[in-house]
């Protein structure tokens, strides 16, 4: 069954240095979604992207973040100056269409900044 | 942000014992999504809802939309031992992004 992958599953990184978080959504799916979760705490939209742009965003995306679809099928979320209060589960998301929409998510990528 | 309210945030129950759910919040939403995450893992969909009133099972699932498209409701019937995890609803209203809710924990005791 399609699934959504994510790469790295973990990434320790120093306080204020960038990281690049990667995801490949299920093959025909067109809309893409970046989602967080705090340790034991709610999952929390950060971002959508659909047709090459961001659709909408949260107050959480800032401008530290941003997202690309650098080919047909990756799709990245770039903090740029890692704080310490982004240490998250970071949850990459795909579906199909917006009628009737299903939202498959990845394994997540643990991100710990020291 | 939309805050949609999970009850009972935990649950504690016997294997085989029936299992209810809900989900409430303040504003009309569209559709809404149940998942199942475990530990370390990404949130797993179990069952979607597009429809006020609609009734859906998936297994041992059901869920349903509420008639006020205010609240959402999931009963796992039969529990079993893997069933434990933690289960979130998500609404979706006319924009692009899921609202999660604030989850209720599963333990079965064997």
């Amino acid at each position: 069954e399609p699934e959504v992958t994510q790469t790295p599953s973990h990434q320790v990184t120093q306080m204020g240095q960038e990281v690049i978080l990667r995801c490949v959504p299920i093959s025909n799916h067109l809309y893409f979604y970046w989602y967080r979760q705090i340790l034991g705490q709610k999952v929390e939209f950060l971002v959508s992207f659909y047709n090459n742009e961001i659709s909408e965003k949260s107050e959480i995306f800032d401008d530290q973040f941003s997202v690309e679809r650098p080919d047909g099928s990756n799709f990245t979320l770039k903090i740029r100056s890692t704080k310490l209060e982004d240490s998250a589960m970071y949850f990459c998301a795909s579906s199909h269409s917006r009628a009737e929409e299903k939202l498959f998510f990845g394994s997540g990528t643990q991100l710990s900044v020291l | 942000g939309q805050q949609l309210n999970q009850s009972p945030q935990s649950m504690f129950i016997q294997e085989g014992e029936d299992v209810s759910m809900n989900c409430t919040s303040s504003s009309i939403f569209n559709t809404w999504l149940w998942y199942k995450q475990d530990p370390g893992e990404g949130p797993v969909l179990l069952i979607a809802l597009y429809k006020a009133g609609e009734l859906t099972s998936n297994g041992r699932l059901t869920a349903q939309f509420g008639i006020t498209r205010k609240d959402s409701f999931l009963n796992i019937s039969a529990s079993i031992p893997s069933d434990v995890g933690i289960y979130f609803c998500a609404g979706q209203r006319t924009g692009n992004q899921f609202y999660f809710g604030t989850g209720t924990s599963l333990t079965v005791i064997p």
